[in-house]
């Protein structure tokens, strides 16, 4: 069955710190790979996304994520984050059209 | 910016009540979803659609129904509330690059 797992739920950092999201996926075939985010009281907003070439895609705010097929991973990482960063991430991954999103990880970034 | 509107954004209700969440976006987008999503977990798809005419069951069984007559417009009813389904509704489009552009969502209550 296709799946998307995201490794941790809650992560604090300070801020300036780095931050690395896990995601893997479990597809057959061609997949796309998304990272959403959702700040506090806002909807789902698009971070970035991976169809095809460079396998590292840069997003908004400063987010990049490395897509390694032979892992099939797809981890967010920001190198310096801020505390407007606090909000939580979904990874997603979509085949055909259909989305499957992971359990989002919940990050808080304290002052 | 994305435009896709849910209303209401919130709406408390008594159980056996009939509801429909309004979903509609001004993108001209042929795929359309509903998700559900309690609070700090995964999103969950419940309904979608390619096109006009063409409804979709997702991956978590739901008593709600959709239809799909306008391009623009994917309505969620459910005909008589529970309390179980007390949750947050999100309704989301996508076109051609496949990623998906949210509402902010619907938070029901069923009392």
């Amino acid at each position: 069955a296709q799946s998307v797992s995201q490794h941790n739920h809650h992560v604090i950092l300070s801020e300036a710190a780095s931050l690395e999201l896990g995601c893997n996926y479990s597809y057959g075939g061609t997949v796309n790979l998304f990272w959403y985010v959702q700040y506090p009281g806002q909807h789902l907003q698009l971070l970035l996304k991976y169809f095809s070439g460079d396998p590292l895609v840069k997003g908004i705010k400063g987010f990049e994520a490395e897509f390694i097929k032979s892992k099939f991973s797809f981890n967010l990482r920001k190198p310096s984050v801020q505390w407007s960063d606090t909000a939580e991430y979904f990874c997603a991954a979509s085949s055909w059209g259909k989305f499957q999103f992971g359990a989002g990880t919940q990050v808080v970034v304290t002052p | 910016e994305a435009d896709i509107y849910q209303t209401p954004r919130y709406l408390v209700i008594g159980t056996g009540k009939k509801i429909t969440l309004e979903c509609s976006q001004t993108m001209g987008h042929d795929k359309m979803y509903w998700y559900q999503q309690d609070p700090g977990m995964e999103l969950h798809l419940i309904h979608y659609s390619y096109g006009v005419n063409s409804t979709e069951k997702g991956d978590l069984s739901s008593e709600s129904t959709v239809s799909r007559i306008r391009t623009e417009h994917f309505p969620l009813t459910l005909e008589s509330a529970r309390p179980s389904h007390t949750s947050q509704y999100l309704c989301a489009s996508s076109g051609v690059g496949y990623e998906q552009y949210f509402g902010p969502g619907t938070r029901l209550t069923v009392t």
